[in-house]
């Protein structure tokens, strides 16, 4: 079955403490992107790579990190994690660099940060 | 740059009734154009797509969407709701002549379909 998957799906932890949200696609797409959903402000993009090896900032890119070592994996590095980065999180993939192909979605992430 | 307005963030319709989910835009080329749905605890996913061609555009599940290139607008409609179409529903836009800018979304409309 194709699908994006994100892990963990929930996560509660404390300010500063590093931690990595994994995203691993199976359909060979070459596009990967990080989304931030929060109330009334809809999805913002984080990250996003259109290849191995090439990551490029998205509309929020403060205070992550990400990195594109294999085509499958993207993961999501929060190195000293804050407060307002309390959201939920959505990693999706696309072929065709996402030109004119529609995106598919992970089931998301929930992260607290107290 | 390019922008996408939903202009409602809450739309409610009865059972059986049209409904439409408004979406403008704003690219300085030719748009991609797309409606995701987000169902509670899931990712969005894809319901239908604007490239070219024909205006009116059909999707998944009935639903289907106008292009209108003088309005910039990309409705979402379907003509008799179903309470199991209550969702968030996600308008985006690429603009296809901008190289490998990102997809960017709507704040999105909540549909809510009462029995």
């Amino acid at each position: 079955e194709a699908q994006v998957t994100q892990n963990p799906r929930y996560l509660i932890t404390v300010t500063g403490k590093k931690l990595t949200v994994t995203c691993s696609q199976n359909m060979n797409h070459e596009y990967m992107s990080w989304y931030r959903q929060d109330p009334g402000l809809g999805l913002r993009q984080i990250y996003y790579s259109m290849n191995v090896e090439v990551t490029d900032k998205g509309d929020v890119p403060e205070g992550y990190k990400v990195s594109r070592k294999e085509k499958r994996n993207f993961p999501l590095i929060l190195e000293s994690p804050s407060p307002n980065q309390t959201s939920l999180y959505f990693c999706a993939s696309s072929p065709v660099g996402g030109a004119g192909g529609p995106q598919h979605f992970g089931d998301g992430t929930r992260l607290s940060i107290l | 740059a390019q922008s996408v307005a939903q202009p409602e963030d809450q739309v409610n319709v009865a059972e059986g009734n049209p409904l439409t989910v408004k979406c403008t835009y704003s690219v300085s080329g030719n748009p991609y154009l797309f409606w995701y749905v987000q169902y509670p605890n899931r990712g969005l996913q894809f319901l239908l797509k604007y490239i070219t061609g024909d205006n009116l555009v059909k999707g998944s599940y009935g639903f289907e969407a106008e292009f209108n290139k003088s309005q910039t607008s990309f409705h979402l409609k379907k003509p008799s709701a179903l309470v199991s179409d209550s969702a968030l529903y996600f308008c985006a836009v690429r603009d296809w002549n901008s190289g490998n800018t990102p997809l960017v979304f709507g704040k999105g409309t909540r549909l809510s379909v009462i029995a």
